[in-house]
This record gives structure tokens, C-alpha cells and sequence, in this order.
């Protein structure tokens, strides 16, 4: 079965501090990876996407990292600011294009 | 990149209630889909279809159905609404190149 593990859960950092999500599939054939930024009460928007050739990709103050041979990625906010507050979704796709998504970890970062 | 539009932020429905999302896409693209999303559920895919008058069913379709009479919008339909239905409703375009895949703003729908 499809699964798409995301820990930790919730995660408190203080402001200007670094943190890393971390995100495990067992989706199969593995197409591309995708993490996404949820603000509360607001649809999820794309940060980064990767194909299994590519194993890091950045946007901004974000890196992920993608491990195809263990089927884990990560996501490494550096910097963190208030505003990066919201929940980062992990979202795997298999080569049918059809997605199955991580329960998501619930990011607070306080001043 | 294709701008992905939800009709209604938030909604409030009696309990019966016939109720229509809409969701509108700037672009041309097939692929479109409708998610519930639920604390602790994460999202779960309702309905989505790949070219007007098409649909398939998505892992919980029961309550539901869709209409896609034109290619831009895709329309959720809760044809007598029931409080298990208060969630937040997401609608998401694949587009067909670049492995994109936009969402919508959402529609956080209480049922009373």
C-alpha cells in the first residue's frame, strides 16, 4: 500500500533558528516528490518538486533533499521566520500520476 | 502558472441542504480534482476528472458528485448536506507539463 510518513508531527522553534521535517514513502514506481506550504485556512502551495534524477532543489530559505534509495526526503527551513508558521505537506506521486499525501507537520516559530 | 480559483471561502449550510463548490482555472489544463481535508485525516481525494463530461471516483466519493460541463470549471455538488460534510474542500489543476499541480484557496464548509 502507498504510504507517506511525515514526522514530526508539530514542531516549535524560535525565530532565526533552523529546522528539518522529515518525510518517508513507500510509493511505488516512484514518479516525483512534492512539499508544500499550508498557512491555516488556506489551500497548499507549492515550494519545491523532484524527479527521482534530483536529489536536492531549493527555493528560497528552503532546501529539500530527496533519497531514492531509502525513500526518504527532507525538508531544511534555515533561518526560520515568523511567517513560516503553517503546515508542510510531503506529496508523493507514482508513475500513474496519482498522489498520495503525508499527514503533514504543523510548523510554529515563535518570536 | 495556472491560477486556481474556489468560489466561496467559507460556507454555512443547513443540514439538507443542496450545496455547489465551484472551482475555476485560468488555463486550458484536463486534470482536475477535488480533496476534503480533515485534522488528523490529511487530504482525501473525493472526485476528479480528466476532460469535460468526465469523471471517476476518488477514494471517498459517497455524498458527492461533480459536473465538468465546461473544461474550466469543476464543480463539487453535496446533493443533501450532513454535518459528517462540515470540512475543508480543495480543488486542485494538474497541469501537463513540468509535473505541476496547483491548489484552489479552499472552502472551509460547516454543516448546521
Amino acid at each position: 500500500k502507498n504510504q507517506v510518513e511525515q514526522s514530526p508531527q508539530s514542531l516549535i522553534i524560535l525565530e532565526g533558528k533552523n529546522c528539518t521535517l522529515q518525510c518517508n514513502y513507500t510509493v511505488s514506481p516512484f514518479s516525483n516528490l512534492r512539499w508544500y506550504k499550508q498557512d491555516t485556512g488556506r489551500g497548499p502551495v507549492s515550494l519545491t518538486i523532484m524527479t527521482f534524477s534530483e536529489n536536492t532543489k531549493s527555493n528560497g530559505r528552503y532546501t529539500a533533499t530527496l533519497d531514492a534509495d531509502t525513500k526518504q526526503s527532507s525538508l531544511h527551513i534555515t533561518a526560520s521566520q515568523l511567517s513560516d508558521s503553517a503546515s508542510y505537506i510531503c506529496v508523493v506521486s507514482n508513475a500513474g500520476n496519482m498522489l498520495t499525501f503525508g499527514g503533514g507537520t504543523r510548523l510554529m516559530v515563535k518570536p | 502558472d495556472v491560477k486556481v480559483t474556489q468560489s466561496s471561502r467559507y460556507l454555512v449550510k443547513r443540514t439538507g441542504e443542496k450545496v455547489f463548490l465551484e472551482c475555476v482555472q485560468d488555463m486550458d489544463h484536463e486534470n482536475m480534482f477535488w480533496y476534503r481535508q480533515d485534522p488528523g485525516l490529511g487530504l482525501r481525494l473525493i472526485y476528479f476528472s480528466y476532460d469535460v463530461k468526465m469523471k471517476e471516483k476518488g477514494d471517498i466519493p459517497e455524498g458527492y458528485s461533480v459536473s465538468r460541463e465546461k473544461k474550466e470549471r469543476f464543480s463539487l455538488i453535496l446533493e443533501s448536506a450532513s454535518t459528517n460534510q462540515t470540512s475543508m474542500y480543495l480543488c486542485a489543476v494538474e497541469s501537463s507539463s513540468n509535473y505541476g499541480y496547483t491548489f484552489g484557496s479552499g472552502t472551509r464548509l460547516t454543516v448546521v
